[in-house]
C-alpha cells in the first residue's frame, strides 16, 4: 500500500514567518500535486511536479520534487493570513490514474 | 462555466438507513472520482469512472458502497445500511481526461447517528 506522510500535521505561525511542509513516501510517484483546501470547500490544485529534482514557484510558494520522486516539499515565504488552510500532497501511483493523498498539514497564519 | 456540484451539502441519517449522494461534474469531463475525507484528514480514494470503461472500484471499503455514472455525466454514490464509521465528507472530482487537473466539488457532509 502506498502512503504519503505529511509533516508537520499542524502549524501555527505569525504573519511574515517562513515555513516548510514535507511530504514523504517510500514509493515512487509519476507525479506529485499540492492542493490547498479551505473549510467547507473541496481541495484546489496549486501545482503539479513531474520530474525528479523539479522546482516550481508560485508567488511566495516554492515546490520541490525529490530527485527519486518519493518526496516533496512546499516552502512558503513571508506567510500571510490568506495562506491559512489544509495543505494536501497527492502522488500519482506509477502507471495509473489514481492519486494517493497525504495526511494533510493544517496551517494557521496569525495576523 | 459551472464547477462540480454535489448534493445534498449535508446529510444526517440514522444507522442502518441507505443514503444517496449526487455529483454533477463539469460538462464534457470524462473522468470522475469519488473520495472520502475524515475530519480534517487526507482523502481516501473510493472509485474512478473514465468514459465508457468499467469503473475502478478498488477503493470502495465494503460491499455496502456502490456508485454509478449515468450517461457519462451525473454520478451517484450509494451507501446501504449506513454505519457510524461512514460519517465523513464525500468529495467528487472531475477532469477532462485521466491525469488532467481534477476539479473538486464542495463535498457532502454525512453524519450517521
Amino acid at each position: 500500500t502506498q502512503l504519503l506522510e505529511q509533516s508537520p500535521q499542524f502549524l501555527s505561525i505569525q504573519e511574515g514567518e517562513n515555513l516548510t511542509v514535507y511530504c514523504n513516501s517510500s514509493s515512487v510517484f509519476s507525479s506529485l500535486q499540492w492542493y490547498r483546501q479551505e473549510p467547507g470547500e473541496g481541495p484546489v490544485l496549486l501545482v503539479t511536479v513531474v520530474t525528479g529534482g523539479e522546482v516550481k514557484k508560485l508567488k511566495r510558494l516554492t515546490f520541490q520534487f525529490g530527485d527519486a520522486r518519493k518526496d516533496s516539499s512546499l516552502h512558503i515565504t513571508a506567510a500571510q493570513p490568506g495562506d491559512t488552510g489544509l495543505y494536501l500532497c497527492a502522488g500519482e501511483a506509477s502507471g495509473t490514474y489514481k492519486y494517493i493523498f497525504g495526511t494533510g498539514t493544517r496551517l494557521k497564519v496569525l495576523a | 462555466g459551472a464547477g462540480v456540484s454535489q448534493s445534498p451539502s449535508n446529510k444526517v441519517t440514522e444507522k442502518g438507513k441507505d443514503v444517496e449522494l449526487r455529483c454533477d461534474p463539469i460538462s464534457g469531463h470524462t473522468a470522475l472520482y469519488w473520495y472520502r475525507q475524515s475530519l480534517g484528514q487526507g482523502l481516501e480514494f473510493l472509485i474512478y469512472f473514465q468514459g465508457n470503461s468499467a469503473p475502478d472500484k478498488s477503493g470502495l471499503p465494503s460491499d455496502r458502497f456502490s456508485a454509478e455514472r449515468t450517461g457519462g455525466s451525473v454520478s451517484t454514490l450509494t451507501i446501504q445500511r449506513t454505519q457510524q464509521e461512514d460519517s465523513a465528507v464525500y468529495l467528487c472530482a472531475s477532469s477532462r481526461a485521466s491525469r488532467e487537473t481534477q476539479y473538486f466539488g464542495p463535498g457532502t457532509r454525512l453524519l450517521v447517528l
